[in-house]
C-alpha cells in the first residue's frame, strides 16, 4: 500500500533510550526523515538518512536503515521531558510529495 | 520573516461558507505544499507546487478544495462549501531548491479551522 506505518504511542521515563519504529513503502526511496511536532506546532525536522546509509548518529540521535525491510528507526539517548512531542517519519521517492506516516506520540514521564 | 507564517492562526467558520487560508513561505524556497492534520492523525498531502512546474493535485479531496500559488510566493488554499469533516489543521510547507533529491521541509504552525 501507501501507507508509511508507525506506531501510535510510546511511553518512557527521563534517562532511558527511547526507540521509534517506522516502515515505509517504496523501495527507490532515496531520503528517509524525522520530523518532530511539538504541541500547537509545525513540525521541524530533526534528522535524514541518504538511502545507501544504514545508520547516522547526531548527539542524543540514532537513525538505523534497513533497506531490506524498509524499516527506519530514531533512537534518542537519554530521553528528556522536553523530547515529549510526535515524531513523524517521511519518505522522499523524488517522484511526488513527502509521504509521512501516522505519527509516534512520545510520553517521557519523570 | 525568517520563516513560514500561516494565517489565520485560528478560523471559526459556519457549514456551507467558504475560506480561504493563506501561505508565505520562506523567500527563495522554490517548492510549497499544504497538508492536512485531523485531530491525532498523521500529515494528509493535499497539494505540491515545485517552482513553474504544474502543480500535482492529487492529494486534494474534492472539488471544493483548490489551492494557488503566484510565482515562488503567497499561496492560498481555498475550501468552499465546507463540512464539518474539513476541520483541521491546515500546514504549509515549503522547500528550498533542491541539493540533488534531499528535499527538507520547513513548516509553519498551521491554521487551525473549526466548522460549526
Amino acid at each position: 500500500g501507501e501507507d508509511v506505518e508507525q506506531s501510535l504511542f510510546l511511553s518512557v521515563r527521563e534517562g532511558d533510550s527511547s526507540v521509534i519504529n517506522c516502515t515505509y513503502t517504496d523501495s527507490s526511496s532515496t531520503y528517509l526523515y524525522w520530523y518532530k511536532q511539538e504541541p500547537g506546532a509545525g513540525l521541524q525536522l530533526l534528522t535524514y538518512i541518504f538511502s545507501n546509509m544504514d545508520m547516522k548518529q547526531d548527539q542524543r540521535l540514532t537513525v538505523l536503515l534497513n533497506k531490506k525491510d524498509k524499516h527506519l528507526s530514531l533512537r534518542i539517548a537519554d530521553t528528556q521531558t522536553g523530547d515529549s512531542a510526535i515524531y513523524f517519519c517521511a519518505e522522499n521517492t523524488g517522484r511526488r510529495a513527502l509521504t509521512f506516516g501516522s505519527g509516534t506520540r512520545l510520553q517521557v514521564q519523570p | 520573516g525568517a520563516g513560514v507564517s500561516q494565517s489565520p492562526s485560528n478560523k471559526v467558520t459556519e457549514k456551507g461558507k467558504d475560506v480561504e487560508l493563506r501561505c508565505d513561505p520562506i523567500s527563495g524556497h522554490t517548492a510549497l505544499y499544504w497538508y492536512r492534520q485531523r485531530l491525532g492523525q498523521g500529515l494528509e498531502f493535499l497539494i505540491y507546487f515545485q517552482g513553474n512546474s504544474a502543480p500535482d493535485k492529487s492529494g486534494l479531496p474534492s472539488d471544493r478544495f483548490s489551492a494557488e500559488r503566484t510565482g515562488e510566493s503567497v499561496s492560498t488554499l481555498t475550501i468552499q462549501r465546507t463540512q464539518q469533516e474539513d476541520s483541521a489543521v491546515y500546514l504549509c510547507a515549503s522547500s528550498p531548491p533542491r541539493g540533488g533529491s534531499n528535499e527538507k521541509l520547513f513548516f509553519g504552525s498551521g491554521t487551525q479551522l473549526s466548522v460549526l
